[in-house]
């Protein structure tokens, strides 16, 4: 199986200020087609998973423009240009290149 | 727009049964890949099982720890996917997601980007 390892695990932010989070995973998603099958979610506190980010580094609908991510074939990482409140929750990337799917940890984020 | 409920959760011994419904409404179902995804309480993301759309064959594919005891199935003129949960065990206890996934075919169809949730049903197994 395919280990996804995410840090910290843990991430106090001041709000305002920029966040990172970092994922790797054991072996390449990258596929043959080109694409990188690394997908970013967030849940929010008593919420369902939402999608943040597909294929690596596209943002879903209505994902603000605040939130990049970027990588390749093992190393990945999300960033958050400047923390809002609202982003307080636990970040999860998860892997959909090879069965079975794999999450990562999860990354708390939480409010200085 | 894209709405997805589970059904179904509640609380059952160990090696009962259980059976999951995931209805679904806002979007062409026939078409659509199916995953069920599960949190065990205060824990990560687990993900469960996938069933494929019918030109993908609605070929299943299972996590390891359920295989053989967890089935998945389709009812596109219900637009309704089932988890059907047998020899259930205490580790099995969790909320249970349905999602929905893009998928993307170059030669090959791989999911991706689980873009839709339903609010999750609680699964309790215990004596």
């Amino acid at each position: 199986d395919i280990v996804m390892t995410q840090s910290p695990l843990s991430l106090p932010v001041t709000p305002g200020e920029p966040a990172s989070i970092s994922c790797r995973s054991s072996q390449s998603l990258l596929h043959s087609n080109g694409y990188n099958f690394l997908d970013w979610y967030l849940q929010k506190p008593g919420q369902s998973p939402q999608l943040l980010i597909y294929l690596g580094s596209n943002r879903a609908s209505g994902v603000p423009d605040r939130f990049s991510a970027s990588g390749s074939g093992t190393d990945f990482s999300l960033q958050i240009s400047s923390v809002e409140p609202e982003d307080v929750g636990v970040y999860f990337c998860m892997q959909s290149l090879l069965t079975p799917y794999t999450f990562g940890q999860g990354t708390k984020l939480e409010m200085k | 727009e894209v709405h997805l409920v589970e059904s179904g959760g509640g609380v059952v011994k160990p090696g009962g049964s259980l059976r999951l419904a995931c209805a679904a409404s806002g979007f062409t179902f026939s078409n659509s890949w199916i995953s069920w995804v599960r949190q065990a309480p205060g824990k990560g993301l687990d993900w469960v099982g996938l069933i494929r759309d019918k030109p993908d064959g609605g070929a299943t594919d299972y996590a390891a720890t359920v295989k053989g005891r967890f089935t998945i199935s389709r009812d596109d003129s219900a637009n309704t996917v089932y988890l059907q949960m047998n020899s259930l065990e205490t580790e099995d206890t969790a909320i249970y997601y349905c999602t929905t996934a893009s998928v993307l075919t170059i030669g090959v169809s791989v999911p991706f980007g689980f873009d839709s949730w339903g609010p999750g049903t609680l699964v309790t197994v215990s004596s």
